[in-house]
């Protein structure tokens, strides 16, 4: 079964600072796509970045980087240089290549930028 | 943005009485997934769609049912709402083959069970 696990209930950080935000994950499966959301607000869910489990290079969306460390089985979310605009929940969800592809959520980290 | 449309956006009801939700998509995309998002859970797994009349269960599906009729068009029902079914609902869809396709997901439906 997939499972994604975020510790970091919540996080405060000073505005143009980076961030990171923590998130390990459980599958036995070799093929799989690990994906970031932020939630402002305003309830709408907004795709940040994906990695797939045998992409070479972590990978990176402007100001979003993912961390990508398999043996470890985590996929750590970086923000560098952090806005007031950037707080917000952010989940993890991993979702497997083959089958149901069921995309399965973190529980969440809710980020506040302090200015 | 992808078009999905979700309504009611908001819905107050008694215990006991039948709800439906509905999400409705313009994209044409095989897969549509049912959510529940509640404070500390995240977003959980309801119930899935991979094709017309071809559904799955989720991680919290009891009390819930789905029917697809038709591509565009995933429908969440509860047969007998409860006040633990208070939640925010949020429908989603993806396409099949691309291995990072993301999901898109709609507006949500905010449901309150008095």
């Amino acid at each position: 079964a997939q499972k994604i696990t975020q510790t970091q209930p919540g996080m405060f950080v000073q505005e143009k600072e980076a961030v990171t935000l923590d998130c390990t994950y459980d599958t036995s499966d070799p093929s799989y796509g690990l994906f970031w959301y932020k939630q402002p607000s305003s309830g709408e869910m907004i795709f940040l970045i994906y990695q797939g489990s045998y992409d070479q290079q972590n990978a990176t969306e402007g100001r979003y980087s993912l961390n990508f460390q398999k043996a470890r089985k985590s996929a750590n979310l970086v923000i560098s240089a952090s806005q007031l605009g950037d707080s917000a929940m952010y989940f993890c969800a991993m979702r497997l290549i083959q089958g149901a592809q069921k995309l399965v959520f973190g529980q969440g980290t809710r980020l506040t930028i302090n200015p | 943005d992808a078009g999905i449309t979700q309504s009611p956006r908001h819905k107050v009801t008694e215990t006991g009485t039948p709800v439906t939700l509905r999400c409705h998509q313009t994209e044409n995309h095989r897969y549509m997934y049912w959510y529940r998002q509640d404070p500390g859970h995240g977003l959980r797994l309801i119930h899935y769609s991979y094709g017309v009349k071809d559904t799955d269960k989720g991680e919290v599906s009891d009390g819930y049912s789905v029917s697809r009729s038709k591509t565009e068009d995933f429908l969440l029902t509860l047969e007998s709402a409860t006040s633990s079914q208070t939640s925010v609902y949020f429908c989603a869809i993806s396409d099949v083959g691309l291995t990072n396709e993301k999901l898109f997901f709609g507006s949500g439906t905010q449901l309150s069970v008095l």
